[in-house]
């Protein structure tokens, strides 16, 4: 059976304390593995497609990277605006796991 | 462009009720879905279409109809409304051409009584 899972499912962060985000994944066949952030009351907001193990993307603070099984989301040096809940999804399934919900405080 | 929009934002309805949520997209994107949210459950895909006049359904179809008339728009009718669908919706829409990476709206909090 196709899955997704995210972990840990909250994380509480100092800013600037680093840290990493998990989302490993069962499906046959991936095609692509997104990220996105979602603020409380409003929608997803993409951050990364990730295709082929190895493959590594950049925005700012945060860092995808992917395995055969898992990828991760790398904070560095977060900031109180990154807090949010983020959520990963494999595509053609269109499987989203249950996100970790992610503050950073002053 | 506004993107993906959806009406209306929040919605109370009793049992046994049945209603439209609204979802429009102007960026011609060929595929379009719809998912809910839960606590606890992640988001969960209830319908999606690759285009006008293709449908097909998700994860939890159930108690749920969609058409899609034209490349825009993609509503989502509840057909008899049950508490269990008490939730927040969300439609999304994405292009080939950009790694099917999706849109989403703004959500409409569905509560149903």
């Amino acid at each position: 059976e196709d899955q997704v899972t995210q972990s840990p499912e909250a994380l509480r962060l100092q800013e600037g304390e680093s840290s990493s985000l998990n989302c490993s994944y069962t499906v046959s066949g991936l095609r692509g593995l997104f990220w996105y952030r979602q603020d409380p009351g409003k929608g997803p907001e993409f951050l990364f497609t990730l295709y082929s193990a190895g493959e590594e993307k950049e925005k700012e603070r945060l860092k995808a990277t992917l395995t055969k099984k898992e990828s991760f989301l790398h904070i560095t040096a977060p900031k109180p605006e990154d807090s949010a809940t983020y959520l990963c999804a494999v595509t053609d399934k269109l499987i989203f796991g249950t996100g970790t919900r992610l503050q950073v405080f002053p | 462009n506004a993107g993906v929009t959806q009406t209306p934002k929040f919605q109370v309805l009793k049992t046994g009720q049945s209603m439209t949520l609204q979802c429009a997209q102007d960026m011609n994107h060929e595929y379009m879905s719809w998912y809910r949210q839960d606590p606890g459950m992640g988001l969960r895909l209830i319908h999606y279409s690759v285009g006008a006049g293709i449908t097909d359904q998700g994860e939890v179809p159930n108690g749920y109809n969609v058409s899609r008339s034209t490349t825009e728009d993609f509503p989502l009718r509840l057909l008899s409304a049950a508490p269990s669908q008490t939730s927040v919706y969300f439609c999304a829409s994405s292009y080939s051409g950009q790694g099917y990476k999706q849109y989403f709206g703004p959500g409409t909090r569905l509560t149903v009584t």
